[in-house]
């Protein structure tokens, strides 16, 4: 099976950085996408890791390690706007896709 | 581009009452999703199409629930008769193929009173 835990609540300053962690226990898997949700709306892509490594796209970065059996999403230069929950999603082929509970970030000013 | 569409947005039913739900996703895109998102969760797939095909149809609750996607277009999916644990948001989505980034839509939000 697919398990995947992630930090329930997070609560960062505006202009800092914040690193949001994913782990899961898979026997394999093709990807790793990460999502923001702002409350009461719906899901956006933010970035998908198939090979090891950092993936940057401006104040976003996403880490994937197979080998440790975790990602991050590192944001940086934090706005108020980027409260919002983050949801991790492992893609593992045959069409299975398996969502995090997702982290909910705080932007205080 | 126009992104996924839903309907009704919102909507509220007694139980053991049916329910229908409409999903149009971007155009060209082959793969449609429906999820089930309840507050504080993350999307929980309930059935997958690649055109007109249930690719995954695994989660969904046949007893009660239905889906279609008879022209490999729109989609809808139906409960019959709803329970109150049906209360939360249906989400549909879309991507090109079955790798690529999803889209979603807005959602329907279903409270069984």
């Amino acid at each position: 099976g697919q398990n995947i835990d992630q930090p329930t609540e997070m609560t960062a300053t505006e202009g800092a950085i914040v690193q949001i962690n994913c782990t899961y226990q898979t026997s394999g898997f093709n990807g790793l996408f990460w999502y923001q949700q702002h409350a009461g709306e719906a899901p956006t892509f933010l970035s998908y890791n198939v090979l090891d490594g950092l993936e940057e796209k401006g104040r976003f970065s996403s880490f994937l390690s197979r080998s440790k059996g975790y990602s991050y999403l590192l944001l940086k230069e934090l706005q108020m706007k980027d409260s919002a929950s983050y949801l991790c999603a492992l893609y593992s082929g045959t069409y299975k896709y398996i969502f995090g509970t997702g982290t909910r970030l705080k932007v205080l000013a | 581009e126009a992104g996924v569409v839903q309907s009704p947005r919102y909507k509220i039913i007694e139980k053991k009452q049916p329910v229908a739900f409409w999903c149009n996703p971007i155009s060209g895109h082959n793969t449609l999703y429906w999820y089930l998102q309840n507050l504080g969760q993350g999307p929980e797939l309930l059935i997958r199409y690649e055109n007109e095909e249930a690719v995954d149809d695994s989660q969904l609750p046949k007893d009660r629930f239905s889906a279609e996607r008879l022209k490999g277009v729109d989609s809808t999916l139906k409960i019959q008769p709803a329970e109150l644990g049906d209360s939360a948001v249906y989400l549909c989505a879309s991507s090109r193929d079955g790798v690529d980034e999803q889209f979603f839509g807005p959602g329907t939000r279903l409270t069984v009173l």
